[in-house]
């Protein structure tokens, strides 16, 4: 029963450089997101999916990009890497595609990412 | 859009007390979800409890309910009989039929034994 899965949990990165953070999901929904969480803040949505092929930009997408090739898969690219994006990233998924639709999200355990 | 306001930074209860943290809102949807999550130590955003807006009964799960005013746009959660387990992190949030979901800043609550 593993739900929402991120890779990795924790990652160290120098300023400027890239990575993926991977997030599958295996409860067939249709809905997938991403948020960050700065220290004693709430989430914020980075982007969002409705479908594989489809994204959309949330509230902060600056500096990183997504993909959706599959209904299972959202990772999400950062581009060059500062500080400002030192956080904890949550994936999560919601909508299954077989009712009932109980409107929450299934969040990932999250990933600890430090830009130094 | 939606907002979602959480003007308590931190509260603090005794065990085996009853604890209210508040939550308001604002969105232009008339079909919306609202929703409190627990995230403790551990990180893992864990759902506490739902409420359907077009349901006027306040949803209720064990030791926990919801106080749900429509027109003020108020959505608090009540936490009966405080467990030390409780301690943690809890969001309030929204989602309207634009399916994104919203988050308060977040209160921290500790549980005293």
């Amino acid at each position: 029963n593993a739900g929402v899965t991120q890779t990795p949990k924790f990652r160290i990165l120098k300023i400027g450089q890239s990575m993926t953070l991977q997030c599958t999901q295996d409860m067939n929904h249709n809905y997938m997101y991403w948020y960050r969480q700065d220290p004693g803040m709430g989430l914020k949505l980075i982007y969002y999916s409705v479908g594989a092929g489809i994204t959309d930009k949330g509230e902060v997408p600056n500096g990183y990009n997504v993909s959706r090739s599959t209904t299972e898969d959202f990772p999400l690219r950062l581009e060059l890497a500062a500080p400002s994006q030192t956080s904890v990233y949550f994936c999560a998924s919601s909508h299954p595609r077989q009712p009932p639709n109980t409107g929450e999200l299934f969040f990932g355990e999250g990933s600890r990412l430090t830009v130094l | 859009a939606q907002t979602v306001t959480q003007s308590q930074p931190e509260m603090s209860v005794q065990e085996a007390e009853t604890v209210t943290l508040s939550c308001t809102y604002d969105t232009s949807e008339n079909n919306y979800y609202l929703f409190w999550y627990k995230q403790p130590p551990s990180r893992q955003m864990i759902l506490v409890i739902r409420q359907e807006a077009y349901k006027q009964q306040n949803a209720t799960e064990n030791r926990f309910s919801v106080n749900f005013q429509k027109a003020a746009k108020s959505f608090s959660l009540k936490i009966s009989d405080s467990q030390l387990g409780d301690t943690a992190m809890y969001f309030c949030a929204c989602r309207g039929a634009n399916s994104k979901l919203t988050f308060g800043k977040g209160i921290t609550l500790s549980v005293r034994p």
